[in-house]
């Protein structure tokens, strides 16, 4: 089977840091990615990690462990606007398998 | 760039009806366009995948009866659910990616089914 797990939801106050969680168990695996997602909106991309190791881009970072089968975002000087949910996905080939996803909620 | 859009963003149809959904790309051509569902606080899934000029292909699950997918030209796929019942009621949602593009999909706005 396919699975991926995050933790359901995380709070974290304005400024601070916050590390969301993703590890997987599916039948091929190109690389994870990560998307954000407001309420009634579409996801949007944040990262891809193809190989091991940290990626950052802006105040977002994603690190990839494949050997773990094992990811997370950190999310850093968190915003209000943070506050949305994040899911992990694996690239399967072309298909993207999403995880369950995360609601962070910010505040002040 | 790379803006995907959908049409309509709400619908409210009948028990026993159908409805179409398009899903549009704007400035680049789709080779491939993803069909995914999702319920309210629930993670996306994935419905089908479809290449222009051919069958879709269906996820485990998925009734290719029902959710008729046609994918007629590299700017357009069109979602059809037939015969909606209430338990169709969801936030059906598409993607699109380009050949040669680093597997990077495109989604859109999503469209909001509600079946009474």
């Amino acid at each position: 089977g396919q699975s991926l797990e995050q933790p359901s939801e995380v709070t974290a106050v304005e400024g601070a840091i916050v590390q969301i969680n993703c590890t997987y168990q599916t039948s091929g695996f190109y690389g994870l990615s990560w998307y954000q997602q407001h309420d009634g909106g579409a996801p949007t991309f944040l990262s891809y990690n193809a190989l091991d190791g940290l990626e950052e881009t802006g105040r977002f970072s994603s690190f990839l462990s494949r050997s773990d089968s094992y990811g997370y975002l950190l999310l850093q000087e968190l915003q209000m606007k943070d506050s949305a949910s994040y899911f992990c996905a694996v690239r399967d080939g072309y298909k993207l398998i999403f995880g369950s996803g995360t609601r962070l909620l910010v505040r002040p | 760039g790379a803006v995907v859009s959908q049409h309509p963003s709400r619908v409210i149809c009948k028990s026993g009806t159908s409805v179409k959904i398009e899903c549009r790309s704007l400035d680049f051509q789709a080779t491939t366009m993803f069909w995914y569902r999702q319920f309210p606080k629930q993670s996306l899934m994935l419905m089908a995948t479809s290449n222009e000029g051919s069958k879709a292909t269906y996820e485990q699950g998925v009734e290719k009866d029902k959710f008729l997918i046609n994918h007629a030209s590299l700017t357009l796929s069109t979602l059809t659910v037939t015969s909606a019942h209430p338990e169709d009621s969801s936030f059906y949602i598409c993607s699109a990616r380009t050949q040669g593009s680093n597997y990077e999909q495109y989604f859109g706005p999503g469209t909001r089914l509600t079946v009474t």
